[in-house]
């Protein structure tokens, strides 16, 4: 069974930063693109970026130089790093799995809220 | 850039058929696979429609997708309604390397 479980979310203050984390199990991580997608209180999804099995990466341009994404293979994880978080960053983040084809989701998450907030 | 607009809100009663657009702009909504997500309230998204028209195992056939390029729109179809479809659902799709959401429509089952 894909599972892909996210953690690392919490409560920080204004240009500060936070690394999360997905754990992937039940199928090959390395052959498949992941994507970390947000959701704002409230609000609808939004794309954040994505990271192929050999490691390209692309973001959003809200994120892009504040946000890098990375895996590790040997260790069938995801990570993204946030660095000089603001208010708007606030939101649940998705860990997801895309699929055989470039740009869909065929598993997601259940999420992890990152809150910034003085 | 690419734009997925679609409506805020529909609703329908019980065992009835509901069709949610999803209308690009700013670029052909024909040239990249749409998909389709439910989201149930306080849940993660699940995909329904994936590939334009493709069901996830699990998914039932009530639900079906369709592109029409002449609109340059996408639509979400599901019949036989019940109440556990009540949810928000979102189209997706992407250009290049950059994913485009849906603002997302809630749909009331009542």
């Amino acid at each position: 069974e894909v599972q892909v479980l996210e953690s690392g979310g919490g409560l920080v203050q204004p240009g500060a930063s936070l690394r999360l984390s997905c754990a992937a199990s039940g199928f090959n991580f390395v052959s498949y693109d992941m994507a970390w997608v947000r959701q704002a209180p409230g609000k609808g999804l939004e794309w954040v970026c994505t990271i192929s099995g050999s490691g390209r990466t692309y973001y959003a341009d809200s994120v892009k130089g504040r946000f890098t994404v990375s895996r590790d293979n040997s260790k069938n994880s995801l990570y993204l790093q946030m660095t000089s978080l603001r208010g708007d960053d606030s939101a649940v983040y998705y860990c997801a799995k895309v699929g055989t084809a470039a740009g869909t989701v065929d598993h997601w998450g259940q999420g992890t809220l990152v809150t910034v907030s003085s | 850039n690419f734009v997925l607009t679609q409506p805020h809100s529909v609703s329908e009663s019980p065992g009835k058929t509901v069709t949610i657009s999803c209308t690009g702009s700013g670029g052909s909504i024909a040239s990249s696979f749409v998909q389709w997500y439910q989201q149930r309230p306080g849940r993660a998204p699940t995909t329904v429609i994936y590939e334009d028209n493709r069901r996830p195992s699990g998914v039932p056939d009530r639900f079906s997708a369709f592109i029409d390029s002449s609109s340059n729109s996408a639509s979400l179809t599901i019949s036989g309604l019940q109440t556990e479809d009540e949810a928000d659902y979102y189209c997706q799709s992407y250009y290049g390397t950059t994913w485009v959401f849906g603002g997302g429509t809630k749909l009331t089952v009542l």
